[in-house]
């Protein structure tokens, strides 16, 4: 079964703290991509990421890919109330039978309180 | 450049009843996904097209059918509406093969 398991579900901080979103799975994806989403909005992309441990930073947010291409996490320095939504993760697989497909996590949704 | 425009962005629909919903992508794009995203199944992959072509499909039921356009602009269509249809129904457009997927912002489909 391809899935990605992303945690924590929810999470609720104050602005200034430091958060980590993490996406985890046991198959190997050929890229991963992170999206935020706004209620009733459709997903906007953040990053790709394509290598194994490969890092990309985003002005206070940091992407990394595992190095086996299974695993990525999102980490957000000194979050701010801007920063609140849905964060998604999602990758693909290799093999025709992927075609196309994306494979989403459940979403995390952050709320930064003023 | 436009991004991907789906219309309409609101519908209401009765049980039974069949929906169209069209996605225009991002001018150079030709691949075009559809997604369906609920609250207690988060997105789900519903099929993707690449030059008039469907290339793959998620598990849904047969009452799901879309197809691309020479344009590629693509329409989905959702025959016998059932409640559990009422979702948010995304499409995406990618520049080639499994690279960035661009999003719309989607349909919402309230079936009642």
């Amino acid at each position: 079964t391809q899935l990605l398991e992303q945690s924590p579900q929810f999470l609720s901080i104050q602005e200034g703290e430091n958060l980590t979103v993490y996406c985890n799975s046991s198959s190997v994806f050929s890229s991963l991509q992170w999206y935020r989403q706004e209620p009733g909005e459709g997903p906007v992309l953040l990053v790709t990421v394509v290598t194994g441990g490969e890092v990309k930073k985003l002005k206070r947010l940091t992407f990394q890919f595992g190095d086996a291409r299974k695993d990525s996490s999102l980490h957000i320095t000194a979050a701010q109330p801007g920063d609140t939504g849905l964060y998604l993760c999602a990758g693909y697989h290799s093999g025709s039978g992927n075609t196309g497909k994306l494979i989403f996590g459940q979403g995390t949704t952050l709320q930064v309180k003023p | 450049k436009a991004g991907v425009t789906q219309t309409p962005r609101y519908l209401i629909k009765t049980r039974g009843q069949q929906v169209t919903l069209s996605c225009s992508p991002i001018s150079g794009h030709r691949s075009v996904s559809w997604y369906q995203q609920t609250p207690g199944q988060g997105l789900q992959f519903l099929f993707e097209y690449f030059s008039e072509t469907q290339r793959n499909k998620g598990n849904f039921p047969g009452r799901f059918s879309g197809r691309q356009f020479s344009n590629s602009r693509s329409e989905m269509n959702v025959s016998t509406l059932e409640l559990g249809d009422s979702a948010l129904y995304l499409c995406a457009s990618c520049p080639g093969p499994n690279t960035e997927a661009f999003f719309g912002q989607g349909t919402r489909l309230t079936v009642v």
